[in-house]
């Protein structure tokens, strides 16, 4: 099954843990993103990834971290200082810088307690 | 500041009814807009964008300037149609998507 994959389905940590969500994609995409869901809102930019090996804060970057060192991969770690960590995670990849369409996987709910 | 509104969290219409999902956008650049959607137990996808002007689904969305909307449309629902609708706004100056809060379309048989 190609397309994109994130890693575990549901993640529990304790407070003042840092947790590492794994995502990778088959589709030899460019751009990479990482957005934070909470009810009743929409879409929230965490990071996102152009290229390898470079990366921009989103909207909501602060307690939160992200590598590119592969095309195919763009992994989150959600830090300590995260104020409010428990969240649904969802990463998507686009062609490239431009590209509205984005492709999304199935997310990670972490919950911190 | 660039914002995407969609009023409803929730609407519920009963099959072969019409159905319009409500978009508003606030943004200084030249608007880029999509519908995406994401249907039970499915990952969010890309519906549709004002750009391809192309009917998906059945449904439609124009984009209309003058009152900064881009409302969805479909003018007979099915229950196939039930699902979380999101419009997003890519803005220009970094090419990101701002994302509404999404509607749930519930159509009842």
């Amino acid at each position: 099954d190609g397309g994109i994959t994130q890693s575990p389905k549901y993640l529990f940590r304790k407070e003042g843990q840092n947790v590492t969500l794994s995502c990778e994609q088959n589709l030899n995409h460019d751009a990479m993103y990482w957005y934070r869901q909470d009810p009743g809102q929409g879409l929230r930019l965490i990071y996102y990834s152009q290229i390898v090996n470079d990366f921009q804060k989103g909207d909501i970057a602060e307690g939160y971290s992200v590598s590119r060192e592969k095309k195919e991969s763009f992994p989150l770690t959600v830090t300590s200082a995260q104020k409010n960590p428990t969240a649904f995670y969802l990463c998507a990849s686009s062609m490239g810088q431009g590209w509205g369409e984005q492709y999304f996987g199935p997310g990670t709910r972490l919950t911190v307690t | 500041a660039q914002r995407v509104t969609q009023p409803e969290k929730l609407l519920s219409v009963f099959k072969g009814a019409p159905v319009e999902l409500k978009c508003n956008y606030s943004y200084s650049g030249s608007p880029e807009l999509f519908w995406y959607v994401q249907y039970s137990r499915q990952r969010l996808q890309l519906l549709l964008r004002h750009i391809s002007r192309e009917s998906i689904k059945g449904f439609t969305a124009d984009l209309n300037k003058g009152e900064t909307s881009f409302h969805l449309k479909k003018p007979f629902a099915q229950e196939e149609d039930s699902a979380m609708y999101y419009c997003a706004l890519m803005v220009d100056s970094n090419y990101q998507l701002i994302w509404g809060a999404g509607t749930k379309l519930i159509i009842k048989p």
